[in-house]
């Protein structure tokens, strides 16, 4: 069984600034995929980014980037340029690959990110 | 962009009552998933649904629980006879396949008293 392990409940820096949220994970697979998510105030579940393990180049999605460390199983996201609207608790998500379709996804338990202004 | 639709987005439902919960995912997805937060808490994973069977059930997604997808469009679960703790916000989502990612519906928070 996978698990994700996010070890910053609540995270908070000022408007423009830099943050780096932290995730790591355990699995025994070799093929997998690896994603974080928002969830502002809406509730709603919004995909930031995206990253397959096989590929060693890290996924960038305008400010947002991750570094992925597969061998140390960690996969942090970075916020550049932190907005207002980036405000929100961010999940970081694991899902082993299969050749028949979709698995599910493996959450951590969320940071809560507040951005200041 | 194409969204996943959840319907209806709050249910307030005694215990021991029926309840379903509503979505349509996206139209050219074939795998379909649905997810349940409680609140505070982090998501998790309920069922998944393919080619009009399930596909994976966690240790949640017991008895009182089912899926259906009963015209081509819509994509329901339902709770038999609902308990307090059953209390959260229900996540429907759906893909394409092949790790692409899924989409989420905005959810609906269920409130059992």
């Amino acid at each position: 069984a996978q698990t994700v392990t996010q070890s910053q409940p609540e995270m908070s820096v000022q408007e423009a600034e830099t943050v780096t949220l932290s995730c790591t994970y355990d699995t025994s697979e070799s093929n997998y995929y690896l994603f974080w998510y928002k969830q502002p105030p809406s509730r709603q579940m919004i995909l930031v980014i995206r990253q397959e393990a096989y590929k060693q180049q890290n996924a960038t999605e305008n400010r947002f980037s991750v570094n992925f460390q597969k061998a140390a199983k960690s996969f942090s996201l970075k916020i550049s340029d932190s907005q207002l609207g980036d405000t929100a608790m961010y999940f970081c998500a694991f899902m082993k690959h299969s050749n028949f379709g979709n698995e599910k996804l493996t959450f951590g338990t969320g940071t809560r990110l507040t951005i200041i202004p | 962009e194409p969204e996943v639709t959840q319907t209806p987005s709050h249910q307030v439902t005694q215990m021991g009552q029926e309840v379903i919960l509503r979505c349509v995912p996206i139209s050219n997805h074939l795998y379909f998933y649905w997810y349940r937060q409680i609140l505070g808490q982090k998501v998790e994973f309920l069922v998944s649904f393919y080619n009009n069977e399930i596909s994976e059930k966690s240790e949640i997604f017991d008895d009182q629980f089912s899926v259906e997808r009963p015209d081509g469009s819509n994509f329901t679960l339902k709770i038999r006879s609902t308990k307090l703790e059953d209390s959260a916000m229900y996540f429907c989502a759906s893909s394409a396949g092949t790790g692409g990612g899924y989409t989420f519906g905005s959810g609906t928070r269920l409130t059992v008293v």
